[in-house]
């Protein structure tokens, strides 16, 4: 089992819409969790972090975190076709390797006009 | 302004020629990484660093040789290159404390011939 598990995708989704991605991640001790993006060719730019149960608000962007189910989602409303990239959901154990960044290989988003 | 800087950006060169990517942070950072990112195998961890003088093995360390004499560089020694070592690359810092936030470079597109 991958360690961080998220849908390659392409997930299309029309302008306006709320795209949905999700992550799963395999080790229980995690504790911190982010969502990067990534514009093709780009290096990945941080977008949402998240650390507790629930939901975080921040714009357009909601992370959702779910430590019992090991799932944590972002969502993205009012979808724009600037909003096309990829995004890494990637986690981190403060008790693996000095606290270890484990990335997911990525769900590639297209916002269609 | 905070950044990590990497140079090259691009660099082609021929399979056995030494080369070295430089990765610099102004930030007074005590993390560093870098990482390889390939098609379908996502961004995985090629080396990091603690602090100044402590160094130690990622995901896919063979083939790669790093040093951190200065708490700002991380260089990336690549001895004897060989074609599966084509990729992009990214440094990454973050500090010790506080968020555990990576921050990246802008990425180095290496091709080995």
């Amino acid at each position: 089992q991958k360690e961080v598990e998220q849908n390659s995708g392409p997930l299309s989704v029309p302008e306006g819409a709320i795209a949905s991605l999700n992550c799963t991640y395999s080790d229980r001790v995690s504790q911190s969790f982010f969502w990067y993006r990534q514009y093709s060719g780009k290096s990945p730019e941080l977008i949402m972090s998240i650390y507790s149960n629930g939901d975080k608000e921040d714009g357009r962007f909601t992370a959702q975190l779910n430590k019992a189910s090991q799932y944590v989602s972002l969502l993205i409303r009012d979808s724009q076709p600037s909003d096309s990239a990829t995004y890494l959901c990637a986690v981190n154990s403060l008790y693996n390797q000095g606290g270890k960044l484990i990335f997911g290989q990525g769900t590639e988003l297209s916002v269609k006009p | 302004e905070a950044q990590v800087t990497q140079n090259p950006r691009y660099l082609i060169t021929v399979t056995g020629k030494k080369l070295t990517v430089t990765c610099s942070q102004n930030m007074n950072h005590e993390y560093m990484s870098w990482y390889r990112q390939d098609p379908g195998l996502g961004l995985r961890q090629i080396y990091y660093s603690m602090n100044v003088e402590v160094t130690d093995k990622g995901d896919v360390p063979e083939g790669y040789k790093v040093s951190r004499k200065e708490k700002r560089n991380f260089p990336l020694i690549l001895e004897s290159p060989s074609p599966n070592q084509t990729s992009l690359y990214f440094c990454a810092s973050r500090s010790s404390s506080g968020a555990n936030v990576l921050t990246f470079g802008a990425g180095s597109r290496l091709t080995v011939l």
